[in-house]
C-alpha cells in the first residue's frame, strides 16, 4: 500500500487552464504539506496543514489554493496556469510533533 | 531555522562506507538534525534524525559532534542504489515547521 499517493503523476496543460492535484495519505498523520521542486531542483515548502487547518503559507501566488477536506487529503488547485508553474509538486505528511515526513512520488506539471 | 553547509558532490566505491558531512554551526538547542535523500525522479526519503546523541537505524548512522555544530551521515556499505542527493536539514520538531531543503550533496556510488 502506498503511504502517500498523488494523482496524476504527469500533467500537461495549456497556459490559462485550471488544474488540480490530489494527495491522500493512509498513515494517520495529522500534518500534510505541498512542496515545489523547480527546474534547478530546489525543493521549497508551499503550504502545510495540520488537522485541516492551514499553518504554513509561504509566499505563493494566490492562484494556488490548497484544500483539505479531511486530514487524510490535501489537494492543490491552481488557477490560470502560467509557464513558470511548470515543476514537480510533492505532497508529504508527518505525525504531529515531528517533521519526519513521508513524500509522495510527485506530480510533474508541464504548462505549454 | 539554522542553515546547513554540505559539499556539492561526493563519490564512493560500492561496498565502501560513504561519509557525508554537514555543518550547522548556528543550530539552536532545540533543533534536530534530519537527513533525507532524493533518488532521481522520486520523492525525498527520510533516512534518520537526531538531537544530541548518535543514532543508528537500518539505513544509516548519524554522528553528531558534541558541540552539535556538525554531523556526519554514514552509509556503512554503499550500493549503487544509494546514488542520490542527500539533504542535511536542521529543524524544530513540531507541526509549525517544514523542512527547508538546501542544495544537498550529490552522492555517486561507483562499481
Amino acid at each position: 500500500d502506498t503511504a502517500v499517493s498523488q494523482t496524476p503523476k504527469y500533467l500537461v496543460t495549456q497556459m490559462g487552464n485550471d488544474k488540480s492535484i490530489k494527495c491522500e495519505q493512509n498513515l494517520g498523520h495529522d500534518t500534510m504539506y505541498w512542496y515545489k521542486q523547480d527546474s534547478k531542483k530546489f525543493l521549497k515548502i508551499m503550504f502545510s496543514y495540520n488537522n485541516k487547518e492551514l499553518i504554513i503559507n509561504e509566499t505563493v501566488p494566490n492562484r494556488f489554493s490548497p484544500k483539505s477536506p479531511d486530514k487524510a487529503h490535501l489537494n492543490l488547485h491552481i488557477n490560470s496556469l502560467e509557464l513558470g508553474d511548470s515543476a514537480v509538486y510533492f505532497c508529504a505528511s508527518s505525525q504531529e510533533g515531528t517533521v519526519k515526513a513521508f513524500f509522495g512520488q510527485g506530480t510533474r506539471l508541464t504548462v505549454v | 531555522d539554522a542553515k546547513t553547509t554540505q559539499p556539492p558532490s561526493m563519490d564512493c566505491a560500492e561496498g565502501r562506507a560513504a561519509n557525508l558531512p554537514c555543518n550547522h554551526s548556528t543550530i539552536s538547542g532545540n533543533e534536530y538534525v534530519y537527513w533525507y535523500r532524493q533518488i532521481h525522479s522520486q520523492g525525498p526519503q527520510y533516512i534518520i534524525h537526531g538531537l544530541k546523541n548518535n543514532e543508528t537505524n537500518e539505513m544509516a548512522s548519524l554522528i553528531i559532534t558534541e558541540d552539535r555544530k556538525s554531523s556526519t551521515l554514514i552509509l556503512p556499505h554503499a550500493t549503487l542504489r544509494d546514488t542520490a542527493v542527500y539533504y542535511c536539514i536542521v529543524s524544530y520538531s513540531n507541526s509549525g515547521y517544514a523542512l527547508n531543503f538546501g542544495k544537498g550533496t550529490s552522492l555517486l556510488v561507483t562499481p
